[in-house]
Order: C-alpha cells, then structure tokens, then sequence
C-alpha cells in the first residue's frame, strides 16, 4: 500500500536555528498537508498546498514557516527559527484527486527544541 | 466556523465488551467526516470515512461508525474489542474535498484483559 515518508523521524535542535522537515507525498496524490500535534494535545491543521502554492493556512503558520515543493516529489516544511513550542509531533498528509480517496498521514517527525 | 468534539477523553473497557467513542461536529454545510487511529509512537492510519451514500460505515477490523445528520454526530462502535484495540481515536471533519482536516481532541481507548 502506498505510503507517505517522513525523515527524519525525530530531530533535535537548538532554539533559533532553522529546520526542514521533508515529506515524501503518494506519487499520485495533488493535495499536501502538514499538521501538528503537541504532546498531550490534539492534532491542529498548519497548512494546505495544492497546484504548487499554499491553499490555506491556519493562525498558527505565520512567517517563521514556510513550505515547498521543489522537485515534484518532496514537499517540505522550513521553521525559520525555532522556538520552544513549537516542539512537537509535526505530521504530513497528502490526498489523491478523487473524492472516495482518504487523507494519508506520514509516521510523523518529533521536533524538539532544547 | 467547523469543530469536532470528542466528550469522551479515556475510555476503559475490558476485552470483549462493546465500546462506543463519542464525535460531534459542526459545520454550516456538508461535511466528510473520518476516524483515524493512532498507536503508541505512531502516525495516523486512516479508520474509516463517510462521504456519502449509506450512513452506516465499517472498517475491516470490526469498528463501525453511523452518521446522523440530524444529531451531528459520527460516534464509533465495536461491538467486541480486543487488547490490540489499545490506541488513541481521532474524529475528523472537512468541509470540502481537498480541504483541511479539523480534529477533535482525542479519545485514548485503553482495553483491559
């Protein structure tokens, strides 16, 4: 079956420095997501990206965040620079054209910012 | 503005008892609604989903789920759980096709022998 890849699967770093999170969406899918679910909380949406630009976002992804597709197969999440919330579970997501299709979500990479 | 609330955040059953997980939502119009289900230490894996058509869905392990429209609601049942039923149950509603998954907070199902 099909699936997404998230690496890496745990990251450390320290508060200020930059971070990229990549994602390797299903071949065939259009629509890309990223999520993120602090510990003990629930999973909240970051952003949306479809036909090559962001869709939505949410209040959450302000300007330290960014997100790209640069070759057609990885889809990545940038933090500018880190600080201590925004450790966190951050998953990726992707979904296929057709209506009955799901939302397929990656393991997920554990960000912690020490 | 779309919510989900899950009412329930633990639910301890024993092994082979019914369990039914509790989803409301809200919307000013249509809606897909999903459970997912996330193991210790893992992602998310897709349960089941409505979309349309019958209102009653099932998975393959069991799991069933029914959306009423009237109560806005998409609650999960399973009629005999089993210890490796152990996980954390995520209720999910978008509001169009492509759109953003909004979650509710979370149901951790803890089944005991």
């Amino acid at each position: 079956e099909p699936e997404v890849t998230q690496t890496p699967s745990h990251q450390v770093t320290q508060m200020g420095q930059e971070v990229i999170l990549r994602c390797v969406p299903i071949s065939n899918h259009l629509y890309f997501y990223w999520y993120r679910q602090i510990l003990g909380q629930k999973v909240e949406f970051l952003v949306s990206f479809y036909n090559n630009e962001i869709s939505e976002k949410s209040e959450i992804f302000d300007d330290q965040f960014s997100v790209e597709r640069p070759d057609g197969s990885n889809f990545t999440l940038k933090i500018r620079s880190t600080k201590l919330e925004d450790s966190a579970m951050y998953f990726c997501a992707s979904k296929g054209n057709l209506i009955n299709y799901g939302y397929t979500f990656g393991s997920g990479t554990r960000l912690t910012v020490v | 503005a779309q919510s989900v609330t899950q009412l329930d955040s633990q639910v301890p059953v024993f092994e082979e008892a019914p369990v039914e997980l509790r989803c409301n939502y809200s919307s000013s119009v249509s809606v897909y609604l999903f459970w997912y289900v996330q193991y210790p230490n893992q992602g998310l894996q897709l349960l089941l989903k409505y979309l349309s058509g019958s209102t009653l869905v099932e998975s393959i392990n069991g799991f069933e789920a029914e959306f009423n429209k009237s109560q806005t609601s998409f609650h999960l049942r399973k009629p005999s759980v089993h210890i490796s039923d152990t996980a954390e149950y995520f209720c999910a509603v978008s509001e169009r096709m492509g759109g953003k998954l909004i979650f509710g907070q979370g149901t951790e199902l803890s089944v005991k022998p």
